[in-house]
């Protein structure tokens, strides 16, 4: 059973620099979202894709973040420019385009630490 | 702007007690999920409720959904230390975005042997 999985698990980087995530989703789960997560807080959106439309971002996505699924399939998260307000889990969940009750499935994350 | 209102924000109990987490909004949802999270990791789902006033249960777990599908609640029955986590409550809402979802803050939960 392979689930959603996310690479890498930690990353440690200094402000200013840029810094790409991966997102492979569940096998044909067509919708990928992207959420971040601060301590204390619950999941925040930040964007979705419906197979490689990306359909909607959140205003939390500024213009230093980018996300793409070229193919329909993995996704990227790239930050350019880190702050320290960068700093979070960036969670990725996935789930079938077909279900009524947006039941979602989230990797384990990746825990990003900005110095 | 939609909030999910979670309480307790914290609660540390003794094994074998009974405890209700609740999740409650002034939006309506057209279904709303449970999600527990150990640190360090992703949220996993418990249940998804999707009808006013439906029950679900998971072994020791009842979920409700209220019935104007504005609020719920987990209860727990016998809580053993494996049940501590973050409980999340999550909400999908008609029309608009097509499923992103609205979380809570969540209700930190640890249960002593």
């Amino acid at each position: 059973d392979t689930g959603v999985s996310q690479d890498p698990r930690h990353k440690i980087t200094k402000r200013g620099q840029n810094v790409t995530f991966r997102c492979d989703p569940i096998s044909e789960h067509n919708r990928l979202y992207w959420y971040r997560q601060t301590l204390g807080q619950g999941p925040e959106f930040l964007t979705y894709f419906q197979n490689e439309a990306q359909l909607e971002k959140s205003r939390l996505l500024s213009d230093r973040f980018s996300a793409e699924r070229p193919k329909g399939s993995f996704s990227t998260l790239e930050i350019q420019r880190t702050e320290q307000g960068d700093s979070a889990m960036y969670l990725c969940a996935s789930t079938p385009g077909s279900a009524p009750t947006y039941e979602q499935y989230f990797g384990p994350g990746t825990r990003l630490t900005v110095t | 702007t939609q909030l999910l209102e979670q309480s307790p924000q914290f609660l540390s109990i003794q094994e074998g007690e009974n405890l209700t987490v609740y999740c409650n909004s002034s939006s309506v949802f057209s279904s709303l999920q449970w999600y527990r999270q150990e640190p360090g990791e992703g949220p996993v789902l418990l249940v998804t409720v999707v009808t006013g006033g439906e029950v679900k249960k998971l072994k020791r777990l009842t979920f409700q959904f209220g019935d104007a599908r504005k609020d719920s609640s987990l209860h727990i029955t016998a809580a053993q230390p494996g049940d501590t986590g973050l409980y999340l409550c999550a909400g999908a809402t008609y029309g608009g975005s097509q499923g992103n979802l609205i979380f809570g803050k969540g209700t930190k939960l640890s249960v002593k042997p």
